[in-house]
């Protein structure tokens, strides 16, 4: 099956800076693309998708571009604010794999 | 709005007892997911299933069995609970008419301590 990698672990930002998560996968086909957010005390929740490649995904102030050239789906904002803290997973089209989860909190 | 419920928040068994975690959902989804999220392991898929009385085995099915006898609900059961079974559970739901490009609804977790 397919797989995902993200960054991992905690990102620390400070409120205002930019922020970048990484998300690659290996697939054998071309999925469509998620970004899920699970804040503290609930369950995960879609984020952001892509459909296809060179789609945008938008949100909240986050932006995902489906790169199919480097198989890549980053997470970016320009200005993290401090209600951003939660962990966010990649998930590639329903492969029913998610990454690992990268814990966003972000300093006031 | 899609609603996924979860019988239980927190859950406290013992070692060896037979545990059931409940989950419904409202929207007539086809789809229905279980996975265990552990600190640094992400979402791991136990089972899932696509219709009535239909399972899969996902990626660590091992000690856990489901049931899924009407289509709004989707059991998970541990045979008999071990302490490695601590852990959040999570449920989830999508639409169906196939897996791809189907956005997960989820549920709020159940947190198992097994004692």
């Amino acid at each position: 099956g397919d797989s995902v990698v993200q960054t991992e672990g905690q990102v620390l930002p400070s409120e205002g800076d930019s922020l970048i998560v990484n998300c690659s996968y290996e697939t054998t086909q071309y999925p469509s693309l998620f970004w899920y957010v699970q804040y503290p005390g609930e369950g995960p929740q879609l984020h952001l998708k892509a459909m296809k490649a060179n789609d945008k995904g938008r949100n909240k102030g986050f932006e995902a571009m489906y790169r199919k050239e480097t198989t890549s789906f980053h997470l970016e904002k320009d200005s993290v604010q401090e209600s951003d803290s939660a962990v966010y997973f990649c998930a590639p089209d329903n492969d029913m794999r998610f990454g690992a989860g990268t814990r966003l909190t972000v300093k006031p | 709005d899609v609603k996924v419920t979860q019988s239980s928040r927190y859950l406290v068994k013992r070692t060896g007892e037979k545990v059931f975690l409940e989950c419904v959902q409202d929207m007539d989804h086809e789809n229905m997911f279980w996975y265990r999220q552990d600190p640094g392991l992400g979402l791991r898929l136990i089972y899932f299933s696509y219709d009535v009385k239909m399972k899969e085995k996902g990626d660590i099915p091992e000690g856990y069995s489901v049931s899924r006898e009407k289509k709004e609900r989707f059991s998970l059961i541990l045979e008999s609970a071990s302490t490695n079974q601590t852990s959040m559970y999570l449920c989830a739901s999508s639409l169906g008419v196939g897996l791809a490009t189907d956005t997960q609804y989820f549920g709020p977790g159940t947190r198992l301590t097994v004692l």
